[in-house]
């Protein structure tokens, strides 16, 4: 398997469950990234790690917790979330945090629904 | 800071009707242009990019010019198919704050229909 596999690709949940998007990267890469997509708006960037290690958060609430156990693997954790967090969350990778352009590799996405 | 406007879309073509998706651009000095695809189910995928004023990028038929004077870089494709629907995003790199990161706009849906 190649590329930026997301799991899983669509999620339903309440606003008081708990659940975890999975990100894996096949690439080699040491840097790894959280968007959100939401509809009729800009690509947000949410988090980014470079080897395992955070080195950006913008100002995301703390309903969201990133993890990074390797430089392989991301996750993100999410609890008491609100119906506005609904959206498509995109994970990417590239080889050196800052990701410019044609350096970035994007997964498919996990479609969130928050009821 | 820098950001990217795309046209509302969205927007619908027959097959091989010309298409236009303007973009326009704010940020300090002139930075590395793209243009991404979203088809449907799955992730951003690099279409084009240009890297600096007067560059043309070009693939699988899409076309779009680095104009400094107008800071536009707009996507054009002579002859749309069906496989084109997807949502195009344009992008950035912008180095605010010290870093590079890209900046998209809000994305432009396309339906080619038959």
């Amino acid at each position: 398997e190649t590329g930026v596999t997301q799991t899983p690709r669509h999620l339903v949940m309440g606003m008081t469950n708990k659940k975890s998007l999975k990100c894996e990267q096949h690439l080699g890469h040491n840097a790894m990234y959280w968007y959100k997509q939401s509809a009729k708006k800009p690509l947000e960037l949410m988090f980014v790690y470079s080897l395992e290690e955070r080195v950006e958060n913008n100002s995301v609430p703390s309903r969201f917790s990133p993890e990074c156990p390797n430089s392989s693997h991301l996750f993100l954790h999410l609890h008491t979330l609100q119906p506005e967090d609904s959206a498509l969350y995109l994970c990417a990778s590239s080889q050196e945090p800052g990701g410019s352009g044609e350096k970035l590799f994007f997964g498919s996405g996990t479609q969130l629904s928050v009821l | 800071g820098d950001s990217v406007t795309q046209m509302e879309g969205p927007v619908t073509l027959s097959e091989e009707a010309f298409l236009t998706i303007n973009c326009t651009y704010t940020a300090t000095g002139y930075p590395s242009l793209f243009w991404y695809v979203q088809y449907p189910g799955e992730g951003l995928q690099l279409l084009l990019k240009a890297t600096k004023a007067d560059d043309k990028g070009s693939n699988k038929g899409f076309e779009a010019t680095y104009r400094k004077e107008t800071t536009s870089f707009h996507l054009e494709k002579g002859s749309v198919q069906v496989s084109d629907s997807a949502v195009y995003f344009c992008a950035l790199v912008s180095t605010q704050g010290g870093s590079e990161k890209l900046v998209f706009g809000k994305g432009t849906k396309l339906t080619v229909n038959p």
